[in-house]
């Protein structure tokens, strides 16, 4: 089966700066890779998510990357905020999502 | 729209004792599910369901059973609980691709 890996576990940029969290799947049927953001005490929340048929997609401050020939994917937050501090999921899915491990995100300012 | 909720959101069991979670939603979607999150795992998939009056296993169902006797409704028991079933569990519904989580139940087992 689909099996995910996220890295890295911990993040920690200073306020402006660039976070980048990167995934690498296994299962070269996985079609669908979203991002979740999770505050604490709540529930994941999509941010972005990418197909197989596009390379990148950006929404304001977050960018998602694919390449479907090293099945690598990985979210890009620029001028980063207090706000974005958060636990960030990778998922892939061939037809269920798998998650990724977790990236705990901290935004110092 | 109230979303996705869940009841309860803390729970404490002793070894044995047996509970149901309840996860509604409002939505009208489908496609439902229960994740449990543990430190280090993220999201494993335990059962899911693609309509009313049917579930199906996940990544990790054991010692978990599932019932959606009502579309808007996805109960998940278990039976005889076990320390090791002590996680965050995150029910979810799905619209597309698009899966909307409740807020979770804390659940500790002694």
């Amino acid at each position: 089966g689909e099996n995910v890996e996220q890295h890295p576990s911990t993040l920690s940029v200073q306020e402006g700066d660039s976070a980048v969290i990167k995934c690498t799947y296994s299962d070269s049927a996985s079609n669908y890779f979203p991002w979740y953001k999770q505050e604490l005490g709540k529930g994941p929340q999509l941010i972005i998510d990418i197909r197989s048929n596009v390379g990148e997609k950006k929404d304001q401050r977050i960018a998602v990357t694919l390449n479907k020939t090293a099945k690598h994917f990985s979210l890009h937050i620029t001028e980063t905020q207090p706000e974005d501090s958060a636990v960030y999921f990778c998922a892939a899915s061939p037809n269920k999502l798998v998650f990724g491990a977790g990236t705990i995100l901290r935004v110092k300012s | 729209n109230a979303g996705v909720t869940q009841t309860p959101k803390f729970r404490v069991l002793k070894t044995g004792q047996s509970m149901t979670l309840l996860c509604a939603q409002d939505m009208n979607h489908e496609y439902m599910y229960w994740y449990r999150q543990d430190p280090g795992m993220g999201l494993r998939l335990i059962h899911y369901s693609v309509g009313e009056g049917t579930t199906a296993k996940g990544e990790v169902p054991d010692g978990y059973n599932v019932s959606r006797l009502k579309k808007q409704n996805f109960l998940l028991g278990l039976e005889s609980a076990a320390p090791s079933q002590t996680s965050v569990y995150f029910c979810a519904s799905e619209r597309g691709d698009t899966q909307y989580f409740g807020p979770g139940t804390r659940l500790t087992v002694l």
